[in-house]
């Protein structure tokens, strides 16, 4: 596809279920991230890969987030025990570089709105 | 504790006008400025950005003003016009250590442009 993209787009978990998010990357692209942006907020940085390796995730909230990207391309976001506070749109981004030693634009996908009852 | 503000939750201007949005930041570590672009039930779309070492950036009918010393940045679109009509988002990112790809933020501002 010509874009990130991102599955489901609207996601609605009852408290304590487990989740899973879905990103395909732009082909091609070593950099992937996921961000959380809450209702009236910015986007918040979650989680870095670089292909397989996950080189950040001090974003994380909590050891009930954890994400993967198995194979360097789809990364997963998944969610276990969701609770009321983790309804939030969680937004995928990738970039061609690694952008470590200088910026790489980012792409976002359009967006995972996760509501938790 | 935001390190990046956005102290205006919208804006609205005549088409054609010139739309200012501002930002201000904290962290005098960020040494790369950027504007995101959302429109609803889409992702956030790059728009422009800025290095610390300017203090000007032009692309078209957008320009980007970096003020350092007062840590504030501001986003000029001449003219405006209604398709403009979208959140806009300030983001910064710290290259010390190799962490230019964690960007920050702002909580974004509402520019609705009125034909």
């Amino acid at each position: 596809g010509a874009g990130v993209s991102q599955s489901p787009r609207y996601k609605v978990a009852k408290r304590g279920q487990d989740v899973a998010l879905r990103c395909d990357p732009i082909s091609g692209h070593v950099s992937l991230f996921w961000y959380q942006q809450a209702l009236g907020q910015g986007p918040e940085f979650l989680t870095y890969f670089q292909n397989e390796a996950q080189l950040d995730k001090s974003g994380l909230p909590s050891d009930r987030f954890f994400a993967e990207r198995p194979e360097g391309s789809v990364s997963t976001l998944k969610i276990q025990r969701t609770q009321q506070e983790d309804s939030a749109v969680y937004l995928c981004a990738s970039s061609l570089g690694s952008g470590l030693s200088s910026y790489n634009e980012q792409f976002f996908g359009p967006g995972t709105r996760l509501t938790v009852l | 504790d935001q390190q990046v503000k956005q102290n205006s939750p919208s804006l609205s201007v005549q088409e054609g006008r010139i739309s200012i949005l501002n930002c201000d930041y904290t962290n005098s570590m960020f040494d790369y400025f950027l504007w995101y672009k959302k429109y609803p039930a889409e992702g956030p779309t790059f728009l422009i950005s800025i290095s610390s070492i300017k203090d000007k950036n032009e692309d078209g009918r957008f320009t980007v003003f970096l003020n350092k010393s007062a840590k504030h940045l501001s986003l000029h679109i001449v003219p405006s016009q209604p398709g403009d009509s979208a959140v806009y988002f300030c983001a910064a990112s710290d290259g010390g250590g190799g962490s230019n790809y964690k960007l920050t933020f702002g909580k974004g501002t509402l520019l609705t442009v009125n034909p």
